[in-house]
């Protein structure tokens, strides 16, 4: 499976927009790019994924740059709630299950006050 | 609907000993996946079954297996347990075309 970076944390300040980074040089073009989250004491839990173009849903934005070797997650107003692990993951469209992943060190977002 | 079930939350075992572990995913869902979660290692896929057999393997010792009943609901074991095994174990479940997997809130297991 391609690799991915992420910075090990970030913090926040409520109400402000997050723009979590994660770098996947050796993608493929068959891979997907997924987000999931884990909040303290629970399982990870699905956020977003795309492929080429920028994805939105209720939780969140995911834009992906145009090489497709980079892509930032984009909370836009963090809530407290928000505190959790950000997993960047990237899922071969081809070969990959939607419960075979391969998780890396992700990043650690604090969101205070 | 209900969510992935893993039963019991919270295990304490002997070194030496056997443990089982279970998994009931979200009704409808074929595959199943566990993963072991510890502070040094992360998350990492233990195995994945679907309709009653093991698709994927991570690269874990043969002490730690699993099995997949016909209702989809799942088990594992981990035999002669070490203390590097006490771990949040977790499951995943996904339905067949599924983008994402729901996972449970996982069996935290310390061996002594």
């Amino acid at each position: 499976d391609a690799k991915t970076t992420q910075p090990n944390s970030m913090e926040s300040n409520e109400e402000e927009p997050v723009h979590l980074p994660c770098n996947h040089s050796t993608i493929s073009g068959t891979d997907y790019i997924h987000w999931y989250r884990q909040l303290p004491s629970q399982g990870p839990e699905y956020v977003i994924h795309g492929l080429t173009s920028n994805v939105n849903n209720r939780m969140a934005s995911l834009a992906i740059a145009e090489d497709r070797k980079s892509s930032t997650l984009i909370l836009h107003r963090a809530t407290l709630r928000d505190a959790a692990v950000y997993y960047c993951i990237l899922r071969d469209s081809h070969t990959g299950t939607a419960s075979k992943l391969t998780f890396g060190t992700g990043t650690r977002l604090q969101v205070t006050l | 609907k209900a969510g992935v079930t893993q039963t019991p939350r919270y295990l304490i075992k002997t070194r030496g000993q056997q443990v089982t572990l279970s998994c009931s995913p979200i009704s409808g869902h074929r595959s199943v996946s566990w993963y072991q979660q510890t502070p040094g290692q992360g998350l990492q896929f233990l195995f994945e079954y679907f309709s009653e057999t093991q698709r994927n393997k991570g690269n874990f010792p043969g002490r730690f297996s699993g099995r997949q009943f016909s209702n989809s609901r799942s088990e594992m074991n981990v035999s002669t347990l070490e203390l590097g095994d006490s771990a949040l174990y977790l499951c995943a479940s996904s339905f067949p075309g599924d983008t994402e997997a729901f996972f449970g809130q996982g069996t935290r297991l310390t061996v002594v």
